[in-house]
């Protein structure tokens, strides 16, 4: 069975600091992929970045990259240069390349910038 | 492309009383899920679909709550009766497997009260 957990419900940190969200896995699968998801208040989950078991380089987006440790288990979400939108609850997901394919969520942590 | 719709946004309903909900995926996402978000929570997958057959439904309260995906497209998710825990996000989901890592789309989901 795959899990996620993320071991910090919230955090709180100054505008324009990078910020490290924690999130380690568990699964017996060799092919596996590992996602983050953000979601404001207004309810929408939107995909920020994603990165592969077999990818050998950690997956950047813009001021989001993957800090990705496999023999750890590990695969936290950097965001650099804080910005007050980014404000908002983080999911770490996973999906297993084999059976059901399905995403299956940790349970968030709640990020607030401040000015 | 558009994206995946849901409707109702809002539902608010008393205890023992019926509610659907409805959901469009992406066109040609032949895989749809419905998730169940509890304030505070990360979301639980309560059924996947692969076209208009059930993937995984290992989660779903079948004794209150039936989906069904007719011709592989709509979705719907009903809750027959509805109990105070109930009240939730629901999140209806698609993907493609042409998509990074799977393509997974959220809708913006429907917020469910139980009173």
């Amino acid at each position: 069975a795959q899990k996620i957990t993320q071991t910090q419900p919230g955090m709180f940190v100054q505008e324009k600091e990078a910020v490290t969200l924690d999130c380690t896995y568990d699964t017996s699968d060799q092919s596996y992929g590992l996602f983050w998801y953000k979601q404001p208040s207004s309810g929408e989950m939107i995909f920020l970045i994603y990165q592969g078991s077999y990818d050998e380089q950690n997956a950047t987006e813009g001021r989001y990259s993957l800090n990705f440790q496999k023999a750890r288990k590990s695969a936290n979400l950097v965001i650099s240069a804080s910005q007050l939108g980014d404000s908002a609850m983080y999911f770490c997901a996973m999906r297993s390349y084999g059976g059901a394919q399905k995403l299956v969520f940790g349970q968030g942590t709640r990020l607030t910038i401040n000015p | 492309e558009a994206g995946v719709a849901q409707s109702p946004r809002y539902k608010i309903i008393e205890k023992r009383q019926s509610v659907a909900f409805w959901c469009n995926p992406i066109s040609g996402h032949a895989t749809l899920y419905w998730y169940q978000q509890i304030l505070g929570q990360g979301p639980k997958l309560l059924i996947q679909f692969q076209n208009n057959g059930v993937v995984d439904d290992s989660q779903l309260p079948k004794d209150r709550f039936s989906a069904e995906r007719l011709k592989g497209v709509d979705s719907t998710l009903k809750i027959q009766p509805a109990k105070l825990e109930d009240s939730a996000v629901y999140l209806c989901a698609s993907s493609s497997p042409t998509g990074l890592g799977g393509g997974y789309t959220f809708g913006s989901g429907t917020r469910l009260t139980v009173v």
